[in-house]
């Protein structure tokens, strides 16, 4: 597609649910990325794809967290057992590669009550 | 100590004034990214610096990599400006982000 997309753009789901974003970068982009945003803060990487692989997971805040991209386009960031402190603004990237520039997805807005 | 900092927070401003956005870090970069995030909206990437100067319309980004600073500049600013200006810093992989610079700019 033209652009990042993702869905849902806005999920609402109560504590201790499990979630899926999906994220659908351009077509080609090698890189992709997941950033989280909580309000009035700038965005805190979560996990970086290279094609299939994750290359680094660093950012994930614990096990509840997990994420696939299982054929190197299309990735899914996964909740389990969610916690409010999780409502956030879940943003995907995907980039060419090396030195070349991010496109950004308009996130997904996630609020658990 | 963050590796990123922006100044200031927030700016509020009249339409047509000089806006400057600045951004100091503490690591060694490949690059440095300034990106626009409008309200409810996502991320617009507005330049990739990694020396000198670009300039694109009514905005302008400067970096000095041995001082570890970069500025952004809106000229004849406009109430469509508004928005929270954020600087990233690119390493090997990812973008480390600075808490972003919100804009508003009056009629």
């Amino acid at each position: 597609g033209a652009g990042v997309s993702q869905t849902p753009s806005n999920k609402v789901t109560e504590k201790g649910k499990y979630v899926e974003l999906r994220c659908d970068p351009i077509s080609g982009h090698t890189a992709l990325y997941w950033y989280r945003q909580s309000l009035g803060q700038g965005p805190e990487f979560l996990i970086y794809f290279q094609g299939t692989g994750a290359a680094d997971d660093s950012g994930l805040p614990n096990d509840r967290f997990f994420a696939v991209r299982p054929e190197g386009s299309v990735s899914t960031l996964k909740i389990q057992r969610t916690e409010r402190g999780d409502s956030a603004v879940y943003l995907c990237a995907s980039s060419p590669g090396g030195m070349s520039g991010y496109t950004f997805g308009s996130g997904t807005r996630l609020t658990v009550v | 100590k963050n590796e990123v900092e922006q100044s200031p927070q927030n700016l509020t401003a009249q339409e047509g004034e000089f806006i400057t956005i600045n951004c100091s870090y503490s690591v060694g970069i490949s690059a440095l990214h300034w990106l626009q995030q409008h309200p409810g909206g996502g991320i617009v990437s507005l330049f990739m610096l990694s020396s000198g100067k670009k300039k694109h319309g009514r905005l302008i980004a400067t970096i000095n990599i041995q001082e570890k600073h970069s500025s952004l500049h809106i000229t004849a600013s406009h109430p469509r400006d508004s928005a929270v200006y954020i600087c990233a810093l690119q390493g090997a992989q990812k973008l480390v982000f600075g808490q972003g610079t919100r804009l508003t700019i009056n009629p």
